[in-house]
């Protein structure tokens, strides 16, 4: 299994609403990260889990809440988001190589397409 | 602020002609460096990727050059077909103490391929 899934591929909520965002890898991948791309931009980086601990968090406004129950799962805790957090959200994976490698790739998911009314 | 940005917001190509894709970076501290591409409605692809102490990489129909003294990073298409239509993004990759990996995209660069 090579791959990053992620789900629900779309999602509309409104601003009271609490949803949830998952993704999954089986690849034996340790490190996991969110990413928040709009329309035409390049993905930012939100957060990024490290051995299931969470190694860096880029100012993401707390509405927003990752979760890494075991290394193969990750979670994004959505709750009164704004109409300006629309966007793609993507997954992604890399196997942890250690310091100085400098060559761990990123592999990605699909994305959900977040939609806040 | 540090920064990995890109010259050229669109590139139209022919079928069959080659495609250079560039990318500026400012973090002379920065080791390794990736290509993604990105089709509508999917998540960044891996191309291929250059370390520093390179400075060319050579893949399938690609070609990655690096130049440290200027920053400049590019990505070389041979061949360009249809398929390859899609928006490229060069990436920066910094490997922190926390010993995680932090992976920085550039600005885009939307490659359109005509028959």
């Amino acid at each position: 299994d090579t791959e990053v899934t992620q789900t629900p591929k779309h999602l509309v909520m409104g601003m009271t609403n609490k949803k949830s965002l998952k993704c999954e890898q089986h690849m034996g991948h340790r490190a996991m990260y969110w990413y928040k791309q709009k329309a035409k931009k390049p993905p930012e980086l939100m957060f990024v889990y490290s051995y299931e601990k969470l190694s860096i968090n880029e100012s993401v406004p707390s509405r927003f809440s990752p979760e890494c129950p075991n290394s193969s799962l990750l979670n994004l805790h959505l709750h009164a988001l704004q109409p300006e957090d629309s966007a793609l959200y993507l997954c992604a994976s890399s196997l942890l190589q250690g310091p100085g490698s400098g060559a761990n790739v990123l592999t990605f998911g699909a994305g959900s397409r977040l939609t806040v009314l | 602020g540090e920064s990995v940005g890109l010259h050229l917001p669109t590139l139209s190509v022919q079928e069959g002609d080659n495609s250079i894709i560039n990318c500026a970076y400012s973090n002379s501290a920065s080791d390794y460096f990736i290509w993604y591409k990105q089709e509508s409605g999917k998540g960044p692809q891996f191309i291929i990727d250059i370390r520093s102490n390179m400075d060319k990489r050579q893949g399938q129909r690609v070609t990655v050059l690096l130049n440290k003294t200027v920053k400049h990073l590019s990505l070389q298409i041979a061949a360009t077909q249809p398929g390859d239509s899609a928006v490229y993004f060069c990436a920066e990759n910094s490997f922190l103490r926390s010993n995680t990996d932090k992976l920085i995209f550039g600005t885009g660069t939307r490659l359109q391929v005509f028959p």
